[in-house]
């Protein structure tokens, strides 16, 4: 297993267009959370997926945002008319919970930087 | 609203000396803290976590407390090296949700 992955890495998109994001998290992982970081903040969170369900969508996220976890395995992340104020980076973690493993440790990817022009 | 404040200027340390951070937090009575290293451009990683029961915990060089009482963590790199330098998040959690502060930057100079 190598990790969080997330793709692309870097995107650059005139206001307007829509984007999409993918996460490909550790595979035993069944938790998948998206954040969203600007610079000098730290990651602000999103929304987040048990298995497939997305269990808690953040009041901070607009109606243009869509995450989608289909068969509980990878995730995309949609943003629909971008605007520049959602030029970010998109970080991507995963965890695994259960009765036996303990505290919710992220495991997050490298992130995907947008950029709106 | 909870809160969560981290030193808001960034730490400049001689190496071998002991880097000390702070992350306070208000409106939160979370079940444990963690403690991410962000490097530019890249996702955060786990370093350490300590749960509400306990008082101190401590991982090679790395030393983390953390009192309920005050609402407050430390975060301690001893023996610093240039390697350290990054930027340090601190996070609480309780059950699935973690929250995160802005974190310090910290630049270990060789």
């Amino acid at each position: 297993d190598t990790g969080v992955s997330q793709d692309p890495r870097h995107k650059i998109t005139k206001r307007g267009q829509n984007v999409t994001f993918r996460c490909d998290p550790i595979s035993e992982h069944n938790r998948l959370y998206w954040y969203r970081q600007t610079l000098g903040q730290g990651p602000e969170f999103l929304t987040y997926f048990q298995n497939e369900a997305q269990l808690e969508k953040s009041r901070l996220l607009s109606d243009r945002f869509s995450a989608e976890r289909p068969k509980g395995s990878f995730s995309t992340l949609e943003i629909q008319r971008t605007e520049q104020g959602d030029s970010a980076m998109y970080l991507c973690a995963s965890s695994l919970s259960g009765p036996s493993s303990g505290a919710n440790v992220l495991t997050f990817g490298a992130g995907s930087r947008l950029t709106v022009l | 609203s909870q809160k969560i404040e981290q030193n808001s200027e960034a730490l400049n340390i001689q190496e071998g000396k002991t880097a000390t951070l702070t992350c306070n937090y208000t409106n939160y009575s979370p079940a444990y803290l963690q403690w991410y290293r962000q490097d530019p451009g890249r996702g955060p990683v786990f370093l350490l976590l300590i749960r509400e029961n306990e008082k101190e915990k401590r991982k090679e060089r790395l030393k983390v407390t953390f009192d309920t009482t005050l609402k407050q963590s430390l975060f301690h790199i001893t023996a610093s090296q240039p390697a350290d330098s990054a930027t340090y998040l601190c996070a609480l959690a309780n059950d699935y949700k973690l929250s995160f502060g802005a974190g310090t930057t910290v630049t270990v100079r060789a």
